[in-house]
């Protein structure tokens, strides 16, 4: 049972342009959203998240959209760097007992920008 | 660079045998979290510990298992070992474990290789 889940494996996006990873989410108890970005032999990276009483949150080129409602976020990256190629991965926050909270994540996506 | 570390990078062994990875955290940092993430797949959470105490538990096999030193490096080991194991194994460190917002560093991985 997925509970978040990035239905696109590869996006590949033309430099300058917008590039749009979505990713949508089951469990209506998570309430903190977060991307990472991973390059290839690396550790993924912390590189945006959203709380979800917000519905964006925006850091430089980077944006974060939640809509609750449709239990669907998005990251907008403007414009896209070919430095921006990687797998991107978004995953939800929960609480998971003893207070502690775990991360869920996703396949994860690989944005391909082509210069 | 994270400051998380995982030793080793590579490892390759045979089905039934055991093995040890390994982990430091950032300084700092109490909350140890490893994953796997396996071909075509996100990151599967497997274990948490915090501060020596394992605080929250995934999808971890029996034959797996997991712990915190004093010094709070944590090691992860695989016993029995199935073709199946082969995997990305990653380690990740936070300063806090009872926290919504939840940013964790990840390491650069362990690969492991069973044949």
């Amino acid at each position: 049972d997925q509970q978040v889940k990035q239905n696109s494996p590869s996006l590949s996006v033309q430099e300058g342009r917008i590039s749009i990873l979505n990713c949508d989410y089951t469990n209506s108890m998570f309430d903190y959203f977060l991307w990472y970005k991973k390059y290839p032999a690396e550790g993924p990276t912390f590189l945006i998240s959203i709380s979800s009483i917000k519905d964006k949150n925006e850091d430089g080129r980077f944006t974060v959209f939640l809509n609750k409602s449709a239990k669907h976020l998005s990251l907008h990256i403007v414009p896209s760097q070919p430095g921006d190629s990687a797998v991107y991965f978004c995953a939800a926050s929960g609480h998971s007992g003893a207070g502690s909270y775990q991360l869920t994540f996703g396949k994860g996506t690989k944005l391909s920008v082509i210069p | 660079d994270s400051g998380v570390t995982q030793t080793p990078k590579h490892l390759i062994t045979a089905t039934g045998q055991r093995v040890t990875l390994r982990c430091s955290p950032r300084s700092g940092d109490l909350s140890v979290y490893w994953y796997q993430q396996s071909l075509d797949q996100g990151l599967q959470f497997l274990i948490q510990y915090y501060n020596g105490e394992e605080r929250a538990k995934g999808n971890i096999l029996e034959r797996f298992s997991a712990q915190q030193f004093p010094d709070l490096h944590s090691e992860l080991n695989l016993s029995s070992l199935e073709l199946g194991d082969s995997a990305l194994y990653f380690c990740a460190s936070s300063v806090l474990s009872g926290a919504l917002y939840n940013e964790q560093f990840f390491g650069p991985g362990t690969r492991l290789t069973v044949l």
